[in-house]
């Protein structure tokens, strides 16, 4: 099976402009989670999606947002980016029937000039 | 609040000794805990979890980690270290029913031969 696929790999925005991050789970898992890593920060949860539900939600300001499609894919969006949202955003899949563990993407790498 | 604490920012061992990565964890009711491993310019990678059983789990790559619930803590452990294992090592909790995980600031493992 292929892995938990996230697009585009690296990106370069300026202060401002939005952003879409795309994430395409391991093939059967429903369950999507985000996280964004930074130096300063570590690793902290953004949204948990299934079934195209939002279940839960980290701490973060409005401007991030997400969405679940009906075959699993997930996007994330950010708007009016800030410097401070540079980062190494995560996308993580769960098969929620069978397994307790999260597989995770490489991660698209996003940089606000 | 759960939390999980890594207390080293880096541990240096020499290729063929034991090494010790830890984590001390704060939770309400039975915890969940992982250990995930992250190579430069990767995602996560899952190496072993504890959700209830042995307090010794064997996970990937020839690691284990002890749970003990008096000292509240899940260190990471391997007999015999490789220079591949260097990485960044993460120990996380899970919020229950979530796929919400606390993660821990992180500890950069340094194997030189």
């Amino acid at each position: 099976k292929a892995g938990v696929t996230q697009t585009p790999r690296y990106l370069i925005k300026t202060r401002g402009q939005q952003v879409t991050l795309s994430c395409s789970p391991i093939s059967g898992h429903r369950s999507v989670s985000w996280y964004q890593q930074t130096p300063g920060q570590g690793l902290q949860f953004l949204f948990e999606y299934f079934s195209e539900t939002q279940r839960n939600k980290g701490n973060f300001p409005g401007r991030f947002s997400g969405r679940q499609f009906s075959n699993s894919r997930s996007e994330m969006n950010v708007s009016t980016l800030e410097l401070g949202d540079s980062a190494l955003y995560l996308c993580a899949s769960r098969d929620s029937s069978t397994n307790e563990k999260l597989f995770f993407g490489s991660g698209t790498q996003l940089s606000v000039l | 609040a759960q939390s999980v604490a890594q207390p080293e920012d880096q541990v240096n061992v020499a290729e063929g000794n034991p090494l010790t990565v830890k984590c001390t964890y704060s939770v309400s009711g039975n915890p969940y805990l992982f250990w995930y491993v992250q190579y430069p310019n990767r995602g996560l990678q899952f190496l072993l979890k504890y959700i209830t059983g042995d307090n010794l789990v064997k996970g990937s790559y020839g690691f284990e980690a002890e749970f003990n619930k008096s000292q509240t803590s899940f260190h990471l452990k391997k007999p015999s270290a490789l220079v591949s294992d260097s990485a960044l090592y993460f120990c996380a909790v899970r919020e229950g029913g979530t796929d919400k995980l606390i993660f821990g600031t992180g500890t950069r493992l340094q194997v030189f031969p």
